[in-house]
């Protein structure tokens, strides 16, 4: 199964852009990954899937086009443009993995993103 | 408009049992494989169950395997885990997941949660 690595924290200025990154454990750089949005105190809120090609399907209810996302070997990018307040969250990343009879779902360490 | 409502979680001793449920509404709730997910205080999401649209097929994270089961009722659009054997590390707000038709799409609506503490 992948192991996704994110780095703990990220921080960026209002209006400014920032991009975070998931990484793919090696021998996995075809698996698709989705990014989830959790600001403090709430529950997770789907943002988008990415793969090789870039975003996979539709982005999550009431995401801003100011979210995008970029797929590169091992690498999976999120990234935020004029970067507002309420962008302030922990972004997770996850991945589904099913091999045989088994199935298992995994999500990084999350990055702690702060606007400044 | 989706909705997912967490309730059954409390403060129970080690070895203990706890009974979670989740109300869906907004949906056809049939038509969904459903999810659960935990998040330790302070900590990163951890999936710790799947199950199959009619129940016929579950999966579990190793940590839980014989001492958690997920269920459904599809008649009252609810899901549930029975959460046994409790340990201190199960300590979590245990969030409820849609997942979607296959099995392997994106958790795309999730619940507010519901604390489980594991303490004597």
């Amino acid at each position: 199964q992948p192991v996704l690595t994110q780095p703990p924290s990220a921080s960026a200025s209002l209006g400014a852009s920032v991009t975070l990154t998931c990484t793919l454990s090696s021998g996995h750089s075809n698996h698709k990954v989705d990014w989830y949005q959790q600001r403090p105190g709430k529950g997770p809120r789907f943002v988008m899937r990415v793969g090789t090609g870039g975003i996979v399907g539709s982005k999550g209810d009431g995401i801003p086009d100011r979210f995008s996302v970029l797929g590169s070997g091992l690498n999976r990018y999120l990234t935020i443009k004029n970067i507002q307040e309420e962008d302030e969250s922990d972004y997770h990343c996850g991945a589904d993995h099913g091999s045989g009879s088994n199935f298992v779902s995994v999500f990084g360490g999350g990055t702690k993103l702060t606007v400044l | 408009e989706v909705h997912l409502v967490e309730s059954g979680g409390g403060l129970v001793q080690p070895g203990g049992s706890l009974r979670l449920s989740c109300a869906a509404s907004g949906f056809t709730f049939s038509s969904y494989w459903m999810s659960w997910v935990r998040q330790a205080p302070g900590k990163g999401l951890e999936w710790v169950a799947i199950i199959k649209q009619d129940g016929s097929d579950k999966y579990y994270v190793d940590s839980v395997k014989g001492r958690f089961t997920i269920s459904r009722d599809n008649a009252k659009n609810s899901l549930y885990l029975q959460m046994n054997s409790l340990r201190a590390e199960d300590t979590a707000v245990y969030y409820c997941a849609r997942e979607g038709y296959s099995g392997y799409d994106p958790f795309d609506n999730w619940g507010q949660g519901t604390l489980v503490t594991v303490s004597s």
